[in-house]
């Protein structure tokens, strides 16, 4: 089976811009759940997403959004970029049931400037 | 609100040693999920090993193994006869109510 996969890998954005991330789970797997990886606060979850609907929240501004797809494909999108939301974001799905094993995609790393 | 903490930044041991990664969390829950992760610098996040609270057996896997003392809110990942590939950063965490919570992380170095 694929693993997860996320795109772009790296991105470069400058302050105000929006961005859209994408990730695609392995196949059969319906949860998709997204991290901000950064020096400073370490791994965040930002939400998770189950069957096209948002289950859960972390602490981020509106400012972060996502959607999932009827194919259970996510995107994460992030409108007026600061400078502090230079991350690295990592995808990670489960087949959705419960509390299985999250897997992560290889992640994107986001450079606002 | 659940914490995972890891009270050591930066750990180092010898190739084909062993070495002991601690972590203590804290929650109310008594329903969750404990997962060592590793990311070495390629940054891809993968799982180690995986232990459900409700069994007093402690989960293994290979080289891998922990220890859990539930009383405690105590979760330790012990690796066996170390490899140079075993070098990364590693990452405790805990899943109850559908969150993944992770601790800061070691970043372990093997010396050959």
């Amino acid at each position: 089976k694929a693993g997860v996969t996320q795109t772009p890998r790296y991105l470069i954005k400058t302050r105000g811009q929006q961005v859209t991330l994408s990730c695609s789970p392995i196949s059969g797997h319906r949860s998709v759940s997204w991290y901000q990886q950064t020096p400073g606060q370490g791994l965040q979850f930002l939400f998770e997403y189950f069957s096209e609907t948002q289950r859960n929240k972390g602490n981020f501004p509106g400012r972060f959004s996502g959607r999932q797809f009827s194919n259970s494909r996510s995107e994460m999108n992030v409108s007026t970029l600061e400078l502090g939301d230079s991350a690295l974001y990592l995808c990670a799905s489960r087949t959705g049931g419960g509390q299985e094993t999250q897997y992560f995609g290889p992640g994107t790393r986001l450079l606002v400037l | 609100a659940q914490t995972v903490t890891q009270s050591q930044p930066e750990m180092s041991v010898q190739e084909a040693e062993t070495v002991t990664l601690s972590c203590t969390y804290d929650t109310s829950e008594s329903d969750y999920y404990l997962f060592w992760y590793k990311q070495p610098p390629s940054r891809q996040m993968i799982l180690v090993i995986r232990q459900e609270a409700y069994k007093q057996q402690n989960a293994t896997e290979n080289r891998f193994s922990v220890n859990f003392q539930k009383a405690a809110k105590s979760f330790s990942l012990k690796i066996s006869d170390s490899q140079l590939g075993d070098a990364a950063m590693y990452f405790c965490a805990y899943e109850g109510a559908q969150k993944l919570v992770f601790g800061q992380g070691t970043r372990l170095t093997i010396n050959p």
